[in-house]
């Protein structure tokens, strides 16, 4: 299976920009890059997914290069509320490696 | 719209017993997963339906452990007998795919001791 590859912990203050970076190496064509985030005692919550260059929406950014090797999930201005652990995921629909969590990065942002 | 209800929260058996935890899925949401998730670590799939099928349960230890999809909608996984190693969380996912984005929704999990 493809595999990602995260840092195992970040840490951050409140107020500053956050950036988590994936590496996905063996990335097919077809493939998506999909990051979700997880709360203690919760399932897993979808944040953001793309394909190419740069999505955004109400809560966070990714950047993806023309290579599509790696993926930068950019979440601006941190609160407390954001101390998560982040997953990510690429793959197709169906696939067995869009399904393939990993460990996650654990995301601490202090006061 | 409401979530993925999982059922119950929590469980505590003594091993060898018998354990069951249920899944009710978004409405309209065609592909359901059952994925069990260890104290620091990302979530493992078990099982994977298409509807009523089990397209992928590879990594569904047979012996022991079972599912069911009835009619498309709410599924059941259960584990019998149950063994210490299986204290854990199982988490519940639901999608509706749209070409190949395929974005999973989860409930809280069934978060499962053995005593």
């Amino acid at each position: 299976l493809a595999k990602t590859t995260q840092p195992i912990s970040m840490d951050s203050y409140e107020g500053q920009e956050v950036n988590i970076t994936c590496s996905h190496n063996n990335i097919a064509t077809n493939d998506y890059i999909t990051w979700y985030q997880q709360f203690p005692s919760q399932g897993p919550r979808f944040i953001i997914q793309g394909y190419k260059t740069k999505v955004t929406n109400e809560v966070a950014s990714l950047f993806i290069p023309a290579d599509r090797k790696s993926s930068t999930l950019s979440l601006p201005r941190v609160s407390l509320s954001d101390t998560a652990v982040y997953y990510c995921l690429v793959g197709i629909s169906g696939s067995a490696r869009q399904l393939t969590f990993g460990s996650g990065t654990q995301l601490t942002v202090l006061p | 719209e409401a979530g993925v209800v999982q059922s119950p929260r929590y469980k505590i058996i003594e091993k060898k017993q018998p354990v069951a935890f249920w899944c009710n899925p978004i409405s309209g949401h065609n592909t359901l997963y059952w994925y069990l998730q260890n104290l620091g670590q990302g979530p493992e799939l078990l099982i994977r339906y298409e509807n009523e099928e089990a397209v992928d349960d590879s990594q569904l230890p047979k012996d022991r452990f079972s599912a069911e999809r009835l009619k498309g909608v709410d599924s059941t996984l259960k584990i019998q007998p149950a063994e210490l190693g299986d204290s854990a969380v199982y988490l519940c996912a639901s999608s509706h795919r749209t070409g190949d984005k395929n974005i999973q929704y989860f409930g809280a999990g069934t978060r499962l001791s053995v005593l």
